[in-house]
């Protein structure tokens, strides 16, 4: 089974911290994605991966930068935490662009 | 722009009633249909998919779900849910290569 790990489950920070979310996936896929998980917004797509050191912004991908070193490894950057920033933060990967496959997500607090 | 909307947020059931969890998407091409399950401390999992081909699509765990090209939805079913089914649902759609644009997300709380 294709596993995507979050390096971390559960965060707090302070405001104007600057914080990085790390993302792992074991099976070579090549795309990979930063999602934000809000009640009553659904998931919304930060940025994407279609490549080592390619991205593409999303729908909200103010406040967050990206990098990806690795094909592995997709990290989440927030330059300056703020504290509307608090959320749950879902790591995807896929190989083909059909079927993802989800991390269990780092819950961060920024107060 | 390319959507789906999930119109119930929270649904209460009791144990073997029947469920139906409403997903309509906005777009006129050919779309790929998904939903998604996110058990309580969980990650999302895949549910079930349609690309093309026979409209009603079986999932795991029992669910269902029926493709309606003339109603623009993708509506999920399960005749008899378990307290187990307690869980987010989320409806997503795909159209060609693109990105998956994913619902509001229904939350199912089935009481024993």
């Amino acid at each position: 089974d294709v596993k995507v790990t979050q390096s971390s489950r559960y965060l707090v920070k302070r405001t104007g911290e600057k914080v990085f979310l790390e993302c792992v996936q074991d099976m070579d896929h090549e795309n990979m994605f930063w999602y934000r998980q809000d009640p009553g917004l659904g998931l919304r797509l930060i940025y994407f991966s279609y490549d080592v050191k390619m991205k593409e912004k999303g729908d909200i991908p103010e406040g967050y930068s990206v990098s990806r070193e690795k094909k592995e490894r997709f990290s989440l950057i927030l330059e300056s935490a703020s504290t509307n920033q608090t959320s749950m933060y879902l790591c995807a990967s896929s190989l083909r662009p059909h079927i993802y496959t989800f991390g269990s997500g780092t819950r961060l607090t920024v107060v | 722009a390319q959507s789906v909307s999930q119109h119930n947020h929270h649904v209460i059931l009791s144990e073997a009633a029947s469920l139906e969890l409403g997903c309509n998407y906005s777009y006129g091409g050919t779309v790929n249909l998904f939903w998604y399950v996110q058990y309580p401390g969980q990650h999302l999992q895949l549910l079930l998919k349609y690309f093309s081909g026979d409209p009603l699509v079986k999932g795991i765990k029992g669910f269902e779900a029926e493709f309606i090209k003339s109603k623009f939805s993708f509506n999920l079913r399960k005749p008899s849910v378990q307290w187990s089914d307690t869980a987010e649902y989320f409806c997503a759609g795909q159209t060609g290569a693109n990105n998956l644009f994913f619902g509001t997300g229904t939350r199912l709380t089935v009481i024993p």
